[in-house]
């Protein structure tokens, strides 16, 4: 079966510059969550988006933005990286209302 | 690498009753373990985690898990359930370092009047 897909899986960033992750929901799933966890630190919600429309906000820095699209994949902006924005990111995806999320296997950033 | 079994895709108990949510890991070296809840259209939420401390860890909203190194589970337990407890859990394992995270597929809890 499909699995959500994340797109690049590593990615090394230099400060200063700026990043684009992409998720890909599995087919038919309406809503995609991204989540970023540090380096020893637990996964922390970032933003939800349902139906290209933001559904829920955690705690996204003002320099990242993101969108969903028509087809509902996502994709992550990241400007102005930081050191501290080194991190695992990952997306999940769902149908709207369900229980079942489905993680993707992650986008390691590094920045240096 | 480290993977997580969640025995139950789907666990349904009556409201007041005891619940049980299944896990069990497989890894190379000491790993951590979580729980995290989801309800629907939120994000994920931590329960509690295991980091090579005590075995017995109490969480959040009356949770708890022990951690069985025998028998490699780390099973999420409630005394009494309540009506807000229904939603999806997750056993998650991690290297040392919390730099691999594996989820499991997930448990649905459904709490019944």
């Amino acid at each position: 079966a499909a699995g959500v897909i994340q797109s690049p899986r590593h990615l090394i960033k230099e400060k200063r510059e700026t990043a684009t992750l992409k998720c890909y929901p599995i087919p038919r799933h309406d809503t995609v969550y991204w989540y970023q966890q540090g380096p020893g630190q637990d996964p922390q919600f970032l933003i939800s988006f349902y139906e290209k429309m933001q559904s829920d906000k955690g705690s996204i820095p003002d320099r990242f933005s993101a969108q969903q699209f028509s087809d509902y994949h996502s994709e992550l902006n990241m400007s102005s990286l930081e050191l501290g924005d080194s991190a695992l990111y990952f997306c999940a995806s769902s149908l709207q209302n369900s229980y079942e999320q489905y993680f993707g296997p992650g986008t390691r950033l590094t920045v240096t | 690498a480290q993977s997580v079994t969640q025995l139950d895709s789907h666990v349904s108990v009556s409201e007041g009753t005891p619940v049980l949510l299944r896990c069990n890991y497989s890894s190379s070296y000491s790993p951590s373990l979580f729980w995290y809840v989801q309800h629907p259209n939120k994000g994920l939420q931590l329960l509690l985690k295991y980091t090579s401390a005590a075995t017995l860890v109490k969480g959040i909203n009356g949770f708890e898990a022990e951690f069985k190194k025998s028998e490699t589970s780390f099973h999420l337990t409630k005394p009494s359930a309540h009506m807000s407890d229904a939603a999806e859990y997750f056993c998650v394992v991690s290297d040392e370092d919390n730099n691999d995270m594996r989820f499991g597929a997930g448990t649905r809890l459904t709490v019944k009047p």
